[in-house]
Formats: structure tokens, sequence, C-alpha cells
């Protein structure tokens, strides 16, 4: 079946880790994105790919990195130089730039 | 700068009755509207769309009404059901960029 693939689900860190957390797309999708979600603070982009080999900031992206080396494969880094970084993360992706997103399941990481 | 904002952290509806989730945004050159539906622990589901151009998307229970002139957009669901518990959030994008997110709202339907 076609969708969006996250992995780990669950995540726990040490504080100075960094953390790659995988999202894999069976869907030809061009566009990917990786959002993080806090209470009461919706969505916030944390990078985004449109094309393969080349991505762009969003709105968070302090203490991330990101490839897109592949187009199915879009893996998030999460650096110790993110200062709050406990969340739950999700991966998104679109055959177009906008419009609708399919998203995975998510991964909730949980740094102590 | 919250661009795309719902004011309303939560919402408690009995079942059989009408809910009303509100989106209201600032940036008057959005012009593509979507709200998305999500459990605990799981990926938003894209629910229903709007364009600009329309004022009224209909899907079975769920109708969207897009108010441009007040940069206000609402998400009607007839009969409410016990399985629509969940957080709803509403989206905007500008003429194909990425989509901008609101707070979410939660909606609880009590039998």
């Amino acid at each position: 079946d076609g969708g969006i693939t996250q992995s780990p689900k669950y995540l726990f860190r040490k504080e100075g880790q960094n953390v790659t957390l995988s999202c894999e797309q069976n869907l030809n999708h061009d566009a990917m994105y990786w959002y993080r979600q806090d209470p009461g603070q919706g969505l916030r982009l944390i990078y985004y790919s449109q094309i393969v080999n080349d991505f762009q900031k969003g709105d968070i992206a302090e203490g991330y990195s990101v490839s897109r080396e592949k187009k199915e494969s879009f893996p998030l880094t999460v650096t110790s130089a993110q200062k709050n970084p406990t969340a739950f993360y999700l991966c998104a992706s679109t055959r177009h730039n906008t419009g609708e997103l399919f998203f995975g399941e998510g991964s909730r990481l949980t740094v102590l | 700068d919250q661009q795309v904002k719902q004011n309303s952290p939560s919402l408690s509806v009995q079942e059989g009755r009408i809910s009303i989730l509100n989106c209201d945004y600032t940036n008057s050159m959005f012009d593509y509207f979507l709200w998305y539906k999500k459990y605990p622990a799981e990926g938003p589901t894209f629910l229903i769309s709007i364009s600009s151009i329309k004022d009224k998307n209909e899907d079975g229970r769920f109708t969207v009404f897009l108010n441009k002139s007040a940069k206000h957009l609402s998400l009607h669901i007839v009969p409410s059901q016990p399985g629509d518990s969940a957080v709803y959030f509403c989206a905007a994008s500008d003429r194909g960029s990425r989509l901008t997110f609101g707070e979410g709202t939660q909606l609880t339907v009590n039998p």
C-alpha cells in the first residue's frame, strides 16, 4: 500500500546527542516536509524539499538538518543545538507544492 | 506572526448536533484553505478543502464556508458523531506556497 512511513515511533535521547528520524514515502511525491507539533502551537514547519538534492528552511529550522538524496527519503536530524527537542515530529508529502498533504504517523522524541 | 488562528482550543457538542469550528487568517494572499483531522499519536488526515473562488464546499456531513471579506472560514459537521472527536487544524496556502497551519481545536462529541 502507498503511504508515508516514519520511524521510530518513539525515541528517547540524552541531552547532547544527535538523533535522526526516518521518513520514507512510496507515493512518488515530489515535495516532502517536516513539521513539529507542540501543545497549543499547531504544526510548525521545520524544513521542506520540493525536489531531490534541494531543500529549504521552514519557520523553525535552527538546530535541525535534513538531506534529500532520494525522492523517497527525507530524514531529519535533531542536533544537540536544538534547545527544546522534545516534541511530536510529523513528516508529510505532496505531489504538488501545495494542496493536500499526506502525513506519516509521527515520531515522538523525548529528551531525558 | 500567527497568520492562521483558531481561537477556540476546545469545543464540546452533543451527538447529533452541529459542530462549528472557526478559523481566521490575516494574509489576504491566501487562496486555498484546508481542514485536517488528527487523532492522538497519529498523523493528520485531510478532510476537506476550498479554493478562494468559492464560498462553500460540501462533502457528506462536512461543509466548509469561506468569507473572504472577513478573512474567516468555518467547518460545519452535521450531525456530529462520537468518532468525530479529534483535533481539527485549518491550513492555508498562497499561490502554491507551503501550508500554514492554525493551532488546532479539540472537538469532543459526547454520546
